[in-house]
């Protein structure tokens, strides 16, 4: 139990261009689910928080309307990178917490994004 | 006061022995204690996790030691094997219900030889 996975695994895009990933948890609702961003080598960032039903909450230099962040339902929330440049290449991992799981955090298995 | 920092940054083991990751954090609004496994291009995955009225937990071959008045948890691995090679990272969460958020440790990566 405690799926949660990401779509698409691997994603590459022309500089400009608008990328979708989605975030799904597949046997357990989901009110709150987080998107991170990873480095090569380096520890994972909290980029936002998304409850269902209600707007994202960003972290402190995380650009709100270049990382647009929608939780649809209790299964499924997803992150759009808007007009993409090389330096938003990296990876991306979202979380999910279970409806009656106290605060554990299930990880999806992330999405690489490479943007030319 | 958010930080929490992970040390050492990279470990060596041989098969069968212990490995020791240590983390310590400032914020004692901090509850729940959790550690991760990462295995390079995966998501993290959940290997144990404490809160801060317990002292210890085991999970097999995993143990969470906490030392509440040291603000200072670690994770100990016995036995260690091969498969154990991965990037370990530790996490301070604070809120209510299932908001909380995470902060991670810097990671750990570690090498068991056989």
């Amino acid at each position: 139990g405690a799926v949660v996975s990401q779509h698409p695994s691997r994603v590459i895009c022309k500089s400009g261009t608008s990328v979708k990933i989605e975030c799904r948890s597949l046997d357990f609702q989901a009110t709150t689910m987080f998107w991170y961003r990873q480095f090569p080598k380096k520890s994972l960032m909290l980029m936002a928080t998304s409850n269902e039903g209600s707007k994202a909450t960003y972290e402190q230099g995380v650009e709100k309307d270049k990382f647009l962040i929608n939780h649809a339902s209790l299964t499924l929330s997803t992150l759009t990178v808007t007009s993409a440049h090389p330096e938003d290449s990296s990876f991306y991992i979202c979380s999910a917490s279970p409806r009656r799981g106290g605060r554990t955090q299930y990880f999806g298995p992330g999405t690489r994004l490479l943007v030319l | 006061q958010q930080q929490v920092k992970q040390s050492p940054q990279s470990l060596i083991v041989q098969k069968g022995g212990i490995s020791i990751i240590n983390c310590a954090y400032e914020n004692t609004a901090f509850d729940y204690f959790p550690w991760y496994q990462q295995f390079p291009g995966k998501g993290p995955a959940l290997l144990i996790a404490i809160r801060p009225d317990v002292s210890e937990k085991k999970e097999g071959r995993f143990t969470i030691s906490f030392n509440k008045s040291a603000k200072q948890f670690s994770l100990h691995i016995m036995d260690s094997q091969p498969g154990d090679s991965a990037t370990y990272f530790c996490a301070a969460s604070i809120g209510s219900g299932n908001t909380g958020k995470l902060i991670f440790g810097q990671g750990t990566t570690l090498q068991v030889k056989p």
